[in-house]
């Protein structure tokens, strides 16, 4: 039972390049969250998608940054020129339901996306 | 901005000993309140949640304690050892943002042989 599934692992784009990573959640999950963590610090909310909607993009910087979850094959977040401080990891996390329908809060996360911006 | 805040930043314990974890949140959407584990290179992983209907839960050498009124839950790890070394989130699901967990800034653990 594969878990949460991210790609790339790594990721080194240069100022102005695009950067697009790619999550499938865990088998049975349509519910799948955003998030980035810059080193040292905590995980902050990007976005959260069902299938073919978006229903909370409240973390996600208004410019450059795109998600979507199609009907068929994985979520993409998509940063278009990238800048360097757009270095970080990101997460993917995947539930069966939604929070509001959750008893223990659980994410199941992939493993990241660590891009660096030269 | 509503935030969950967790003290300290970074924690160094003696093999054996006990690792105390802070956690103080504002109000939140739903009653849960998981601890989080994550190990370099990984993605973080559900350690032990708690609902507020219990002061306190216990799994193995890991223990959350919960107060309601003063909105602060911790995370215990007894007879802490070297391959607990991780970092640790709290997370909580704020009023504000519900439909995502909320999580504090990370205490760094490292527990010493």
């Amino acid at each position: 039972n594969a878990g949460v599934m991210q790609n790339p692992r790594h990721l080194v784009r240069r100022r102005g390049q695009e950067a697009r990573l790619r999550c499938s959640p865990m088998k049975g999950h349509s519910h799948v969250y955003w998030y980035r963590q810059l080193p040292e610090e905590g995980l902050k909310f990007m976005v959260y998608l069902q299938k073919e909607n978006i229903i909370d993009e409240s973390g996600m910087p208004k410019e450059r940054f795109s998600a979507e979850f199609p009907k068929e094959g994985p979520s993409i977040l998509r940063i278009q020129q990238v800048v360097r401080g757009d270095s970080a990891a990101y997460f993917c996390a995947s539930s069966p339901r939604g929070l509001a329908g959750a008893s223990t809060g659980e994410l199941f996360f992939g493993e990241g996306s660590r891009l660096t911006v030269l | 901005q509503q935030q969950v805040k967790q003290s300290p930043q970074s924690l160094i314990v003696q093999k054996g000993g006990i690792s105390i974890i802070n956690c103080a949140y504002e109000n939140t959407a739903f009653d849960y309140f998981p601890w989080y584990q994550q190990f370099p290179g990984k993605g973080p992983a559900l350690l032990i949640a708690i609902r507020p209907d219990v002061s306190e839960k216990k799994e193995g050498r890991f223990t959350i304690s919960f107060n309601k009124s003063a909105k602060q839950f911790s995370l215990h790890i007894m007879d802490s050892q070297p391959g607990d070394s991780a970092t640790y989130f709290c997370a909580a699901p704020l009023w504000n943002a519900g439909n995502m967990l909320t999580f504090g800034g990370g205490t760094r653990l490292m527990v010493k042989p």
